[in-house]
């Protein structure tokens, strides 16, 4: 959706690295959301904030993972260090303003592989 | 905490038949319920939603869903499958709270 731009599209990194995710949602949204999908796990939420304030994290797999959002129009999701076990698709998305049962709006994602 | 389930992997039809997809769901409150569709390296792409109202939704690309409270499901259904349908589906559910939670996804393959 062009209302939600990830970079980078594509990480290739190396374990122990640092890892930064980035999303930048167009006006008109109130939340943001951070999800990770696997085979094996398929789609989980890791965090999301409303009004850029972090509301539930408890899908954060560990210490490693820290998520940001120091304003409306960006966000980052940052890994450090990294393992070969966070390979994944990231996907962030967006909810319009003032609709809890809307919606979501998501970016075309990230794909990390940790070697 | 509210969960989906969408009890099949891998959904086959013939193109020109018509296709479901299932989706149960659970929640403590009302439910908000939502499909998704994504296509190969893409991002998901919302079809449709149920909030209240009538318990047959219609929504993008020739999709509708049915609402069923006393069986607490939510399929998916096209009358009139396409070669192009074919992608991974996801249902997803609220209750009214801020997250959105999904189901494991369901392969639809539409052969010519």
């Amino acid at each position: 959706d062009a209302g939600v731009i990830q970079s980078p599209r594509h990480e290739v990194t190396e374990m122990g690295q640092e890892v930064t995710l980035r999303c930048k949602p167009i006006s008109g949204h109130n939340s943001l959301f951070w999800y990770r999908q696997t085979m094996m796990r398929g789609l989980e939420l890791l965090i999301y904030f409303n009004n850029n304030v972090p509301i539930d994290d408890s899908g954060m797999p560990e210490d490693r993972f820290s998520a940001k959002m120091p304003n409306a129009s960006f966000s980052t999701l940052k890994i450090q260090p990294s393992e070969p076990r966070d390979s994944a698709v990231y996907f962030c998305a967006v909810q319009r303003t003032g609709s809890n049962t809307g919606e979501l709006f998501f970016g075309e994602g990230s794909r990390l592989t940790v070697l | 905490a509210q969960s989906v389930a969408q009890p099949e992997d891998q959904v086959n039809v013939a193109e020109g038949n018509p296709l479901t997809v299932k989706c149960t769901y659970s929640v403590s409150g009302n439910p908000y319920l939502f499909w998704y569709v994504q296509y190969p390296n893409r991002g998901l792409q919302f079809l449709l939603k149920y909030i209240t109202g009538d318990n047959l939704v219609k929504g993008s690309y020739g999709f509708e869903a049915e609402f069923n409270k006393s069986q607490t499901s939510f399929h998916l259904k096209k009358p009139s499958a396409l070669v192009s349908d074919s992608a991974l589906y996801f249902c997803a559910v609220r209750d009214g709270g801020n997250d959105m939670r999904f189901g494991a996804g369901t392969r639809l393959t539409v052969k010519p």
